[in-house]
């Protein structure tokens, strides 16, 4: 069975510091893999996907995720948080040829301190 | 720019009540979601909704669990007899194609609180 494991729970950075979140998943076959962002307050947006081609994605708001295959991970990247960064932060797979459930992992708190 | 809207927010019931959680999805898309999420705990998917028919569903969704898009518009999950461990966050979700290759488009969530 798919699953994600996502390895902090809680992240507190000062801004412009540069941040990495890690994601692993658990799948023997392909994969497409996706990071959700929630605003306080707000709904799950998406952030980034990858399906397949560059494992480098560029996502929105400057942030970006690397997909390396062979350590079943998508870590998402970005040089220089800001306070507005401040979100919980959700990593998810799904497999290509199926019905689209995805599969989340547990989510990511990250405070920016101004 | 469209987006999914759930009502109500919130939702406070008693043991044993049913209760209707209600979801407007993008207007022009076929396929819909309802996850939820157990306060600490993962985002876990319920079923999946295709041409008026569950697709998929999880071990969750068990008899006590229907989905139902009675009009043009709308999506609804309903819990037969809520038990205290339905509570929870609950998402709807749509997208325009099924599979994995797309974007689900969610909403704001309800906050169910079973006592």
């Amino acid at each position: 069975a798919q699953s994600v494991s996502q390895h902090n729970h809680h992240v507190i950075l000062s801004e412009a510091a540069s941040l990495e979140l890690g994601c692993n998943y658990s799948y023997g076959g392909t994969v497409n893999l996706f990071w959700y962002v929630q605003y306080p307050g707000q709904h799950l947006q998406l952030l980034l996907k990858y399906f397949s081609g560059d494992p480098l994605v560029k996502g929105i708001k400057g942030f970006e995720a690397e997909f390396i295959k062979s350590k079943f991970s998508f870590n998402l990247r970005k040089p220089s948080v800001q306070w507005s960064d401040t979100a919980e932060y959700f990593c998810a797979v799904n497999s290509p040829n199926q019905g689209g459930k995805l599969i989340f992992g547990q989510g990511t708190e990250l405070s920016v301190k101004p | 720019e469209p987006e999914v809207t759930q009502t109500p927010s919130h939702q406070v019931t008693q043991m044993g009540q049913e209760v209707i959680l209600r979801c407007v999805p993008i207007s022009n898309h076929l396929y819909f979601y309802w996850y939820r999420q157990i306060l600490g705990q993962k985002v876990e998917f319920l079923v999946s909704f295709y041409n008026n028919e569950i697709s998929e569903k999880s071990e969750i969704f068990d008899d006590q669990f229907s989905v139902e898009r009675p009009d043009g518009s709308n999506f609804t999950l309903k819990i037969r007899s809520t038990k205290l461990e339905d509570s929870a966050m609950y998402f709807c979700a749509s997208s325009g194609s099924m599979g994995g290759n797309n974007e689900q488009f969610f909403g704001p969530g309800t906050r169910l609180t079973v006592l």
